[in-house]
């Protein structure tokens, strides 16, 4: 089977701070990475992907996210965090051998202003 | 179309009551998902579709879900006899090809009183 653990649920930053959210996941083969954002009130979106090749992926709105494999860890990060960066947010797996995407429980980062 | 659309936004059932939720993917689109989302929660995978073709439909949760993709393009997701606990927002995804990018649409809320 494969799963995705986020273990931070809820975060609260001041405006400026720097982000790490958490991702680590379970699968022994070959892997496609990903982070979704879900913006209050809107649907999920795509903010990166990870497939192969350079290990660090940087995706829209300044996020980026390293790839450690002996980790099994998909961290997403953001040097200065903006109050419009409050949303919801998933880190995903999927795998060829599934098929599909599995999904973390989610994070919800709150930026205060 | 530009996006993923799914119909109706909000439904409210009554407990035994029938409902069906239509999904109309990104023009094109090969493969198409469905998801359930419970409060709180990451999206579930549910079943997959690859043109008319139902290829997993391993996280149907009981045989009262079904889903239908009969022209390879717009998908319908059935639910019998609704129960409460199938209160959640159901998603619906399509990509172009495999490997996890999905284009999310924004999701029904069905309610289950």
């Amino acid at each position: 089977a494969q799963s995705v653990s986020q273990h931070n649920h809820h975060v609260i930053l001041s405006e400026a701070a720097s982000l790490e959210l958490g991702c680590n996941y379970s699968y022994g083969g070959t892997v496609n990475l990903f982070w979704y954002v879900q913006y209050p009130g809107q649907h999920l979106q795509l903010l990166l992907k990870y497939f192969s090749g350079d290990p660090l992926v940087k995706g829209i709105k300044g996020f980026e996210a390293e790839f450690i494999k002996s980790k099994f860890s998909f961290n997403l990060r953001k040097p200065s965090v903006q109050w419009s960066d409050t949303a919801e947010y998933f880190c995903a797996l999927y795998s060829g051998g599934y098929q599909k995407v599995t999904f973390g429980t989610g994070t919800k980062l709150q930026v205060i202003p | 179309g530009a996006g993923v659309s799914q119909s109706p936004r909000y439904k409210v059932a009554k407990r035994g009551q029938d409902v069906a939720l239509r999904c109309d993917p990104i023009s094109g689109h090969v493969s198409l998902f469905w998801y359930q989302q419970a409060l709180g929660q990451g999206p579930e995978f549910l079943t997959y579709f690859q043109n008319e073709a139902q290829l997993d439909k391993s996280g149907l949760p009981s045989d009262r879900f079904f889903a239908e993709r009969p022209e390879g393009s717009v998908s319908t997701l059935k639910i019998q006899r609704t129960q409460q606990e199938d209160s959640a927002v159901y998603l619906c995804a399509s990509s172009l090809s495999g490997g996890g990018g999905y284009t999310f649409g924004s999701g029904t809320r069905l309610t289950v009183v």
